[in-house]
């Protein structure tokens, strides 16, 4: 079983407030991802590190950050939430050859 | 970039039937994924293969590089295999790391 992990699993937020959403992983390795899936929609990737101190956007534009000041931490923030990001939320670690997916962040925007 | 087709978009079937699913993509690559999403939205990762065949219990996972094409079966299949099954390639031609992933087949396996 994949140890990455997400939290919070599920959070419903007011329009314009802070949030951030944590990702987690213990199985060292240096590459890690986010993906957003809107309803109904395929996966996407949104930002991507390869290290510590490496952050890089991905194919699909986002108004969302992340940072990567430690190996096993990768949370992405979202300075003033939208309605328009409402939408699940998957980390992943790994290689493109072998990915571990987190079990997800479903976010609703009021 | 990478375009994977994926067919059917949605499927259902009776228990005990014999499931195929396929995936088609643009671009070679070295390495494919099936992935599997529950409805909670957790993905498992179910194969990654480059080449010939991979079979895990009931799931038996296809690819053909020349022809660029992948594809997932089940048999013998359950009501508890209903999912939504992913197939995704690496993003390729320069483009950001990570996955291009398919818009999903949804099955639903009827008792």
């Amino acid at each position: 079983e994949a140890d990455i992990y997400q939290t919070p699993r599920y959070l419903v937020i007011g329009t314009g407030k802070k949030i951030t959403l944590e990702c987690s992983q213990t199985m060292g390795h240096d590459k890690m991802y986010w993906y957003q899936q809107d309803p109904g929609m395929e996966l996407h990737l949104i930002h991507y590190s390869y290290g510590v101190n490496s952050t890089e956007k991905g194919d699909l534009s986002s108004e969302s950050t992340v940072s990567r000041i430690r190996t096993e931490h990768f949370p992405l923030t979202l300075e003033s939430a939208r309605p328009s990001h409402t939408s699940q939320y998957l980390c992943a670690s790994g290689q493109v050859t072998e990915q571990f997916f987190g079990p997800g962040t479903r976010l609703t925007v009021l | 970039k990478n375009e994977v087709e994926q067919s059917p978009q949605n499927l259902t079937a009776q228990e005990g039937e014999f499931i195929t699913i396929n995936c088609s993509y643009s671009v070679g690559i070295s390495a494919l994924h099936w992935l599997q999403q529950h409805p909670g939205g957790g993905i498992v990762s179910l194969f990654m293969l480059s080449s010939g065949k991979k079979k895990h219990g009931r799931l038996i996972a296809t690819i053909n590089i020349q022809e660029k094409h992948s594809s997932l079966h089940i048999t013998a299949s359950h009501p508890r295999d209903s999912a939504v099954y992913i197939c995704a390639v690496p993003n390729s031609g320069g483009g950001a790391d990570g996955l291009t992933f398919g818009k999903g087949t949804h099955l639903i396996i009827q008792p």
